[in-house]
């Protein structure tokens, strides 16, 4: 049984510089979501998916954030230009439908994040 | 002021102690209430949801919602040395929603 899966798990990054984020699902999953967190907060969402949909995105994803899910599958995270205030945990996750679960409820279930530092 | 608020810890038992986690919110349309357990370096992993206001038990976890007073606490019974991580509420607005919204975590050490 495989959980959700994120590549790298560590990125070290001059200021500047553009990073790319991989999350792969659970596969019978067609939700995707992205979150933020840094040291001593909880997890910040940033947007997620139904399949291929963006279907919601957080004022705090600016312009240099950009996500994708071209075959809503996996999903990748874009930071350009990256900055020291974009250090954190970038945790991804993924649930069902919530009309596919019982009781309407779709837990999300979370990979163990990418740990982004900007130098 | 911020959506969610709770209580920051750290918290450090003996153990066996019960241990009592609390959030407040100010959005009267959440109606999912959630808790989950992150370990150091890893995601957050639920424990428990509720639906609307009332109690609901799991072993040694009971969940509590009071929605007139904007309040949930999570119990602890019995604790063990492994119960020791950081414990985030989280709060959903409906079967539908993607977006959930988190606290900033407790920090539990129980000591053996």
């Amino acid at each position: 049984d495989t959980g959700v899966s994120q590549d790298p798990r560590h990125k070290i990054t001059k200021r500047g510089q553009n990073v790319t984020f991989r999350c792969d699902p659970i596969s019978e999953h067609n939700r995707l979501y992205w979150y933020r967190q840094t040291l001593g907060q909880g997890p910040e969402f940033l947007t997620y998916f139904q399949n291929e949909a963006q279907l919601e995105k957080s004022r705090l994803l600016s312009d240099r954030f950009s996500a994708e899910r071209p075959k809503g599958s996996f999903s990748t995270l874009e930071i350009q230009r990256t900055e020291q205030g974009d250090s954190a945990m970038y945790l991804c996750a993924s649930s069902p439908d919530p009309s596919e679960t019982v009781g309407n409820y779709n837990e999300q279930f979370f990979g163990p994040g990418t740990r982004l530092t900007v130098l | 002021q911020k959506e969610v608020e709770q209580d920051p810890g750290p918290l450090s038992v003996p153990e066996g102690a019960i241990v009592s986690l609390n959030c407040t919110y100010s959005n009267s349309a959440f109606q999912y209430f959630m808790w989950y357990r992150q370990y150091s370096r890893k995601g957050p992993e639920l424990l428990m949801y509720t639906y609307s206001s009332g109690n609901k038990e799991d072993g040694r976890f009971t969940a509590q919602v009071d929605k007139s007073s904007k309040y949930i606490s999570l119990f602890i019974r019995d604790s063990q040395p492994s119960d020791s991580a950081t414990y985030l509420c989280a709060f959903k607005r409906g079967t539908n929603a993607g977006k959930s919204t988190f606290g900033d975590g407790t920090t539990l050490t129980v000591k053996p």
